[in-house]
């Protein structure tokens, strides 16, 4: 079975500074892996995956993440943190075996930026 | 284009009402799936379908039902509303057989059973 963790319920940032929210993964075989942000009171948008090839995945709004398959992680960056990314991220895994495509989402971790 | 679209924004029901919530999406996607977010559980999948006709449960399906008659719909149904399942409810939506594509999520419901 797939799981996804997300070990920190928030982040906490100042303006300017690198963001980096935490997923790790648990799947047989090789993981499609996904991040989604959700601003207040809206659905969920699509920021970067991960499926095959460079281990340095880059996204919208500046971000990128990394994959890490010793470590069975795939944490989110930003360079420079903005006042408008705080929302809510969620971590998303797939294994790329089940042919229903089911997603198995992390709890979510909220950031914070500050000015 | 509208993507996937979710109707009522908001609803409020009391315990024991029935109630469907409606879902739909332009973008001929086989895979139609519907989630409910708690906070600190994230996404929890209740039930979700390959194609017309083929639906089957997710993690949490008790207490919904679900049919699928045409490409674009996808309708949950709550049979008998219970407090516990105040929820914001998502539909997302996804190609099929293509397992490496993002889902397309609807705005939400958010459902208050009182």
């Amino acid at each position: 079975a797939q799981s996804v963790a997300q070990p920190e319920d928030q982040v906490n940032v100042a303006e300017g500074n690198p963001l980096t929210v935490k997923c790790t993964y648990s799947v047989s075989g090789n993981p499609y892996l996904f991040w989604y942000v959700q601003y207040p009171n809206r659905g969920l948008q699509f920021l970067l995956k991960y499926i095959t090839g460079d281990n340095l995945v880059k996204g919208s709004y500046g971000f990128e993440a990394e994959f890490n398959k010793s470590q069975t992680s795939f944490h989110l960056k930003k360079p420079s943190a903005l006042v408008s990314d705080s929302a809510l991220y969620f971590c998303a895994v797939r294994d790329p075996t089940d042919s229903w495509g089911k997603l198995q989402f992390g709890a979510g971790t909220q950031v914070v930026v500050t000015p | 284009n509208a993507g996937v679209t979710q109707t009522p924004k908001f609803q409020v029901l009391k315990t024991g009402q029935s109630m469907t919530l409606q879902c739909a999406q332009d973008m001929n996607h086989e895979y139609m799936s519907w989630y409910r977010q708690d906070p600190g559980m994230g996404l929890r999948l209740i039930h979700y379908s390959i194609g017309a006709g083929i639906t089957d449960q997710g993690e949490v399906p008790n207490g919904y039902n679900v049919s699928r008659s045409t490409t674009e719909d996808f309708p949950l149904r709550l049979l008998s509303a219970a407090p516990s399942q105040t929820s914001v409810y998502f539909c997302a939506s996804s190609p099929t057989g293509t397992a490496n594509t993002e889902a397309f999520f609807g705005q939400g419901t958010r459902l208050t059973v009182v």
